[in-house]
Formats: structure tokens, sequence, C-alpha cells
């Protein structure tokens, strides 16, 4: 199966840098997906890591390390807009286009 | 160019009554997908479709059916809805390049 953990909340001031770690468990990993939901929206796609490295994105990146089944989105120059949850996703090869979904990190950004 | 449609928004069973949710994409996409999300959780996969004339389980299917009626439509049915049941439900389509259409959710509430 696949499991994905990544923190429930972090709370930052307008400015700051945050960094949202995710950690997945899969047997056939194929990429890692980020996605933003504002409360009451549905989610909306970041960005999308399938080889190491930083992805860079305006004032958001994503990172992925394959061999330490990590990555993590950095939002940086954090505006109030900025406050949201964000959701890491991983797709399995061996289990065709299963795409799971992590519980979510609510980032709460603060004048 | 719509993206993906959802119906209804919004919608209100007694337990025991069937009603089924409708969702079409417009960009050609292959793979779609059922999710539910409950208050301040993630989003869990119900049931997804890699292709016209395929369906598979996701991780929650239990008291769901789906049709993929044609490559445009992918339906999600509840036969006997239970409480259990009332939740947010979101119907997805995946790009080739790995991004995910949402549509704009569908509040289920069961009594």
């Amino acid at each position: 199966g696949q499991s994905l953990e990544q923190p429930s909340e972090v709370t930052a001031v307008e400015g700051a840098i945050v960094q949202i770690n995710c950690t997945y468990q899969t047997s056939g990993f194929y990429g890692l997906s980020w996605y933003q939901q504002h409360d009451g929206g549905a989610p909306t796609f970041l960005s999308y890591n399938a080889l190491d490295g930083l992805e860079e994105t305006g004032r958001f990146s994503s990172f992925l390390s394959r061999s330490d089944s990590y990555g993590y989105l950095l939002l940086q120059e954090l505006q109030m807009k900025d406050s949201a949850s964000y959701f890491c996703a991983v797709r399995d090869r061996t289990a065709g286009n299963k795409l799971t979904f992590g519980g979510g990190t609510r980032v709460l950004v603060k004048p | 160019n719509a993206g993906v449609t959802q119906t209804p928004k919004f919608q209100v069973l007694k337990t025991g009554q069937s009603m089924t949710l409708q969702c079409a994409q417009d960009m050609n996409h292959n793979s779609m997908y059922w999710y539910r999300q409950d208050p301040g959780m993630g989003l869990r996969l119900i049931y997804y479709s890699a292709s016209e004339g395929t369906t598979d389980k996701g991780e929650v299917p239990n008291g769901y059916n789906v049709s993929r009626l044609n490559k445009r439509e992918f339906s999600l049915r509840l036969e006997s809805a239970a409480p259990s049941q009332t939740s947010v439900y979101f119907c997805a389509s995946r790009s080739e390049n790995e991004k995910l259409f949402f549509g704009s959710g569908t509040q289920l509430s069961v009594l």
C-alpha cells in the first residue's frame, strides 16, 4: 500500500519562509505532487517532481529525494492569501494510476 | 473550456436513499478519480479509472459503485446512503503531465 506523512499545521508571519515536509512509503514510486486548497474550495495543482532535485515556480518550490522517500514544499515571501491547506500526493506505478494524498498541512499566515 | 464539471453541488439524502454524482471533463484525459474529504481531513480515494471501460477500487470503496460511461464521464453511485457517507466529494481528471484537475465538489449530507 501507500502512506504519506506530513505535519498537520504550521503557523508563520507574512514575509516568512515555510517548509512543509512529506515522507512517503510506496512500492512503486512514480512521482510526488503538491496541491493547495483554500477553505471551501477545490484543490489546485502546485507542482510535480518525478526526479531528484528542486523545482521552482515563483514563490513556491518543491524538492524530491527518491532515495530518502522524502519531499518538501517551500513557500517563500509568505502572503496572507497563502493561508490554506497543502497536500502532497504520490502516484504508484505498481497500482496503475492510483493517486494517494497525505492528510494535509494547514498553513496559517499571520500579519 | 469548462474543465471538470461536477453535479450536484449540494445534496441531502435520507438513510437508505440512492443517488448518482455526475462528473464530466472536456480535456480528453484518460484517468479520472473520485475522492471524499471529511472535515479537516485529507482526500481519500474511492475509485479511479485509468481509461474508458476500466475502473479500480481505491482506499474506501465500500458503499459506492462507479461507471466510466465514456472518456468524458465518470459517475459515482451510492446505492443505499448511510450517515457515514456524509462528506464532500471531489471528482478529478489527470493530465499527461501529472496535473490533477478537480471539479468544484459535492457537499453531501445523509440524515
